[in-house]
């Protein structure tokens, strides 16, 4: 089955603890991107990866990092967490680009205590 | 700064009517728009979307418009069924790149 897979769906953390949410494509996608979604704000973009080891800021990257080692894989790594990054987080990816219809993940609550 | 808003949180429409959500945005710019589902506990999905070169597209239920001059798209359903309550995003890109801004999302309710 074509599927995004993220993991973990729920993770409760403590300030400055070091993590990574990994995400995993099998759809030999080329385009993946990180969003964060927040009340009355909607969804932002994090980080976004246009293919292997390209990878570029979205609207929010400050506090994340990413890497893009290969193509099924798109991790998002939050060296120290602060309170104001328990969001709601969602992987996807795509075939090339963003006019190609992006697939979502089922989405990474995290809380950052 | 919101380049793309979407100034109503909530639409309430009955089953068989039509629903319109509308959408703004302020980056001229942009030439790419798409319209995004999601319901709870679940990542959004793909609904529909128009090329600046175009002002209307149509799927089944679903259209999308665009007014270039007023910087405005709207989705229109009809008719609207009790399964598309969801929020739904729009949003907007330039030159095929990577980089896509989302609204705030509508939380559309459709009352059977």
């Amino acid at each position: 089955e074509a599927q995004v897979t993220q993991n973990p769906r729920y993770l409760i953390t403590v300030t400055g603890k070091k993590l990574t949410v990994t995400c995993s494509q099998n759809m030999n996608h080329e385009y993946m991107s990180w969003y964060r979604q927040d009340p009355g704000l909607g969804l932002r973009q994090i980080y976004y990866s246009m293919n292997v080891e390209v990878t570029d800021k979205g609207d929010v990257p400050e506090g994340y990092k990413v890497s893009r080692k290969e193509k099924r894989n798109f991790p998002l790594i939050l060296e120290s967490p602060s309170p104001n990054q328990t969001s709601l987080y969602f992987c996807a990816s795509s075939l090339r680009t963003t006019t190609d219809t992006q697939y979502f993940g089922p989405g990474t609550r995290l809380t950052v205590l | 700064d919101q380049q793309v808003k979407q100034n109503s949180p909530s639409l309430s429409v009955q089953e068989g009517r039509i629903s319109i959500l509308n959408c703004d945005y302020t980056n001229s710019m942009f030439d790419y728009f798409l319209w995004y589902k999601k319901y709870p506990a679940e990542g959004p999905t793909f609904l529909i979307s128009i090329s600046s070169i175009k002002d209307k597209n149509e799927d089944g239920r679903f259209t999308v418009f665009l007014n270039k001059s007023a910087k405005h798209l709207s989705l229109h359903i009809v008719p609207s069924q009790p399964g598309d309550s969801a929020v739904y995003f729009c949003a907007a890109m330039r030159n095929q790149g990577g980089k896509l801004i989302f609204g705030q999302g509508t939380e559309l309710s459709v009352k059977p």
